[in-house]
């Protein structure tokens, strides 16, 4: 199993251009996350999805949208970028039981607007 | 407002000493809690993590004690070690659905 995978592992953008962060999942988990992580901040919730075709905002949802068209899928997209939305990007997943709240994360995605 | 506090962004401890982190909450509801550790350019990986019904949980050298009344969680480590060398968040849950990340502390663990 690979477990979590993202891609890209890097990207460098201009201000203004779009692009799309992808999160795949083998382990068929239902709920998927996307956070951003800045010096200092920790890590910060962008968007989740409970299951296929649902997805809700989090902490930090603008500028940001997701699709969750397949179960093991979660897209991140950023339609306009701009620099404060460099980061580096980590998507997550976990199984829907009630006696787990534990997420799978993955590698991440070194994102730089410029 | 923060709901989960590291107030330590850095702990230098010697291997074979114990490391201990500490981590406060504010929000009464959240009833589930873990412990990630991070490697500089990967994912975050889940350590431990306790219930709110338990005061303490251990696997092996890592063991996690939780204070409901003083909502205060730590993570000991015994004995450190250098590869325990990262970075180290605690997350706090309410009802299993999403997770609130502290800022994380680095632990050095030194020869």
């Amino acid at each position: 199993n690979a477990g979590v995978t993202q891609t890209p592992k890097f990207r460098v953008l201009k201000t203004g251009q779009s692009m799309t962060l992808l999160c795949a999942q083998d382990m068929n988990h239902e709920y998927m996350y996307w956070y951003r992580q800045d010096p200092g901040m920790g890590l910060r919730l962008i968007h989740y999805s409970v299951g296929e075709g649902t997805t809700a905002k989090g902490e930090v949802p603008d500028g940001y949208n997701v699709s969750r068209l397949k179960k093991q899928n979660f897209l991140l997209g950023l339609e306009s970028a701009a620099p404060s939305q460099t980061s580096v990007y980590f998507c997550a997943s976990r199984e829907s039981g009630l006696n787990t709240d534990t997420q799978y994360f993955g590698p991440g995605t070194r994102l730089t607007v410029l | 407002d923060q709901q989960v506090k590291q107030n330590s962004p850095s702990l230098s401890v010697q291997e074979g000493r114990i490391s201990i982190l500490n981590c406060d909450y504010t929000n009464s509801m959240f009833d589930y809690f873990l412990w990630y550790k991070k490697y500089p350019a990967e994912g975050p990986t889940f350590l431990i993590s306790i219930s709110s019904i338990k005061d303490k949980n251990e696997d092996g050298r890592f063991t996690v004690f939780l204070n409901k009344s003083a909502k205060h969680l730590s993570l000991h480590i015994v004995p450190s070690q250098p590869g325990d060398s990262a970075v180290y968040f605690c997350a706090a849950s309410s009802g299993y659905s999403t997770l609130t990340f502290g800022k994380g502390t680095m632990l050095l663990v030194s020869p």
